[in-house]
């Protein structure tokens, strides 16, 4: 268990519409990362967060958001939901302090798998 | 371009035969390499981790070497379980920026009984 929680864990829903995807940190780990893994591929990067503010950017879609609140728990806002979204959705988190991610380890929590039908 | 290949695609070994991942990368400035485990439909988890300064991290059955100069590691499993039977995914870090990361696509490694 690598103390990062992730809800819900199985999502199914249709296209067009919209998703919310939660995740809380180890506890006092203030950096959270999302990332998504389509089937047999690898994961790919979405966007970071450090103490509730966002610290990089990786290949997210415009119709994707994420926030990270002042309880440090996340959240990826999923809209206008395309077949080809379907995937695992991954939140990560580790204690880099300087929330350069340069040598802190993460830990990534169980995902959720969205299903868009 | 910043970019980290890992080699075979798939692997299928027998139980109990030790067997080696193998992982290029041509980012730089390099700052670290990560092996993660990752089993069917779960999150990742880290193997080792290692600076340009270390050669080789040991973590149980799973030894990590890193040659700098030649931008190059594996991952050598010896002894091998069953419940190795995972995807084993390098990862890169540059020494700067904030989106710093770079994800091999893994290695699937199947073991049989």
């Amino acid at each position: 268990d690598s103390g990062v929680t992730q809800t819900p864990k199985h999502l199914i829903t249709a296209t067009g519409q919209r998703v919310t995807l939660r995740c809380s940190p180890r506890s006092g780990d203030l950096s959270v990362y999302w990332y998504q893994q389509s089937l047999d591929q690898g994961l790919q990067f979405l966007i970071q967060y450090y103490n509730g503010e966002e610290r990089a950017k990786g290949n997210i879609l415009e119709r994707f958001s994420a926030q990270q609140f002042p309880d440090l728990h996340s959240e990826l806002n999923l809209s206008s939901l395309e077949l080809g979204d379907s995937a695992l959705y991954f939140c990560a988190s580790s204690a880099d302090r300087s929330g350069r991610g340069l040598y802190n380890e993460q830990f990534f929590g169980p995902g959720t798998r969205l299903t868009v039908l | 371009k910043n970019q980290v290949e890992q080699s075979p695609q798939s692997l299928i070994i027998l139980e109990g035969k030790n067997c080696t991942l193998q992982c290029n990368y041509t980012v730089s400035p390099f700052s670290n390499l990560r092996w993660y485990k990752q089993d069917t439909g779960r999150g990742p988890v880290s193997l080792t981790i290692m600076t340009f300064s270390e050669n080789t991290k040991s973590n149980g059955r799973y030894t990590a070497t890193l040659d700098a100069d030649t931008k190059q590691s594996s991952l050598h499993i010896t002894a091998s379980q069953l419940s190795d039977s995972a995807s084993y995914i390098c990862v890169v870090s540059l020494q700067t920026g904030a989106n710093n990361l770079f994800f091999g696509t893994g290695t699937r490694l199947t073991v049989i009984p």
